[in-house]
């Protein structure tokens, strides 16, 4: 069964780093999103890219946060300068045809700032 | 605020016993309801997509309603496993479908 792809699974880096969390989507899927998980709390949602541009973000998404993707595969998450508060567990999704499927998901990155 | 609230936050019940979950959201500009299965170390896997009043969906043991108009999904397990211990986690999207708003979800523990 096809599968959505993230690494590294677990990243430890020092505050005011910049870092790159990897995924690579379902190749036929269309639609592609970051969340986030801060331990104990919900998982939420930062950004959303279509037809090769975000087609919405949140309020956490602000711009220390980018995203792309560069050759029709790979979907990556930057982080220019990383905070404490940036530590969380980040979950790459792809969704086809949402009203039936609904998103599939990595096992995510967990992302620790130090 | 919009937001998605289920409940209980937690549950613990025997192997064999039925059980179900409830999640509530915005019933205005409502466009989807999704409930997903996350067993700890995996990935959130989707178990159905809900877009209808009055909709009811199964996957073997396991089925959901939804009532738009009020605001609110069930999630039964009948005779539940300890395979089927894991979060339960509904999410909501509004009529613009870009994002998905999560609840926190219902941790499920089902002992032998």
């Amino acid at each position: 069964e096809p599968e959505v792809t993230q690494t590294p699974s677990h990243q430890v880096t020092q505050m005011g780093q910049e870092v790159i969390l990897r995924c690579v989507p379902i190749s036929n899927h269309l639609y592609f999103y970051w969340y986030r998980q801060i331990l104990g709390q919900k998982v939420e949602f930062l950004v959303s890219f279509y037809n090769n541009e975000i087609s919405e973000k949140s309020e956490i998404f602000d711009d220390q946060f980018s995203v792309e993707r560069p050759d029709g595969s790979n979907f990556t998450l930057k982080i220019r300068s990383t905070k404490l508060e940036d530590s969380a567990m980040y979950f790459c999704a792809s969704s086809g045809d949402r009203e039936a499927y609904g998103y599939t998901f990595g096992s995510g990155t967990r992302l620790t700032v130090v | 605020i919009l937001n998605v609230e289920q409940s209980p936050q937690s549950l613990h019940v025997q192997e064999g016993d039925s059980t179900n979950f409830t999640c509530s959201f915005p019933s205005s500009n409502f466009y989807a309801l999704h409930w997903y299965r996350w067993e700890t170390a995996k990935s959130p896997e989707a178990l159905f997509v809900m877009t209808l009043n009055g909709d009811e969906k199964k996957k073997g043991r396991i089925s959901a309603t939804l009532n738009t108009k009020e605001g609110y999904s069930y999630l039964y397990i009948k005779g539940s496993q300890p395979e089927d211990s894991a979060t339960y986690l509904c999410a909501w999207g509004d009529s613009g479908y870009s994002t998905l708003t999560f609840g926190k979800g219902t941790m499920l523990l089902v002992s032998p």
